[in-house]
């Protein structure tokens, strides 16, 4: 079945440093969504992409949608202490059939 | 402030006995997905629902675990009967189109 593979699988950075993370697939996928958990929460999400090349952001982050539509990434500026947490991407496949699949996931953490 | 709620939050029970989670998704929302959280397998989804019609239990192990929604403001996920393995957090989410998915704070299942 369609996987998704997110890395890298744990940061430990710096407050106010700048965060990359992706997300990639061995099929195509027609939309990309990225959400983050806090300890104890669901997840919450984040940005949602739907079309190819798409470059969204939501204050300090900025995720893109890309060309080939089976990668994904995530960009957080200037980190602070509440960006902790477990981020994943997650998307729909070429298939249509409103599967949602989720990444393994990548534990941020950061030290002030 | 709308939101999917799941109860109970936590749940401990022993082997073999009968478990029902609940989910009360967004109002308006017709997609509901149930997932699996473990450390090891991560989100797994289990089964989701479109205009309460279920159009993939494939991830759900047939032989113990079910899956309904008797009305629009309901859905439930049972596993009969219970086993050790079993122990993770379950995940409700639900989306008003096809594509975003909004999760509620989960159930914390212990077999013991």
């Amino acid at each position: 079945g369609q996987q998704l593979n997110q890395s890298p699988q744990s940061m430990f950075i710096q407050e106010g440093e700048d965060v990359s993370m992706n997300c990639t697939s061995s099929s195509i996928f027609n939309t990309w969504l990225w959400y983050k958990q806090d300890p104890g929460e669901g997840p919450v999400l984040l940005i949602a992409l739907y079309k190819a090349g798409e470059l969204t952001s939501n204050g300090r982050l900025t995720a893109q949608f890309g060309i080939t539509r089976k990668d994904s990434f995530l960009n957080i500026s200037a980190s602070i202490p509440s960006d902790v947490g477990i981020y994943f991407c997650a998307g729909h496949g070429s298939s249509n059939t409103g599967k949602l699949i989720f990444g393994q996931g990548t534990t941020l953490q950061v030290k002030p | 402030d709308a939101r999917v709620t799941q109860t109970p939050r936590h749940k401990v029970t022993e082997m073999g006995q009968e478990v029902t989670m609940r989910c009360q998704p967004i109002l308006g929302h017709n997609t509901v997905f149930w997932y699996r959280q473990t450390m090891m397998q991560g989100l797994e989804l289990l089964a989701y629902f479109r205009n309460r019609a279920p159009l993939d239990d494939s991830g759900m192990p047939k032989d113990r675990f079910s899956a309904e929604m008797p009305d629009a403001t309901l859905a439930t996920l049972k596993i009969q009967p219970s086993e050790p393995r079993d122990s993770a957090v379950y995940f409700c989410a639900s989306g008003g189109g096809p594509y975003e998915a909004f999760f509620g704070q989960g159930t914390r299942l212990t077999v013991v």
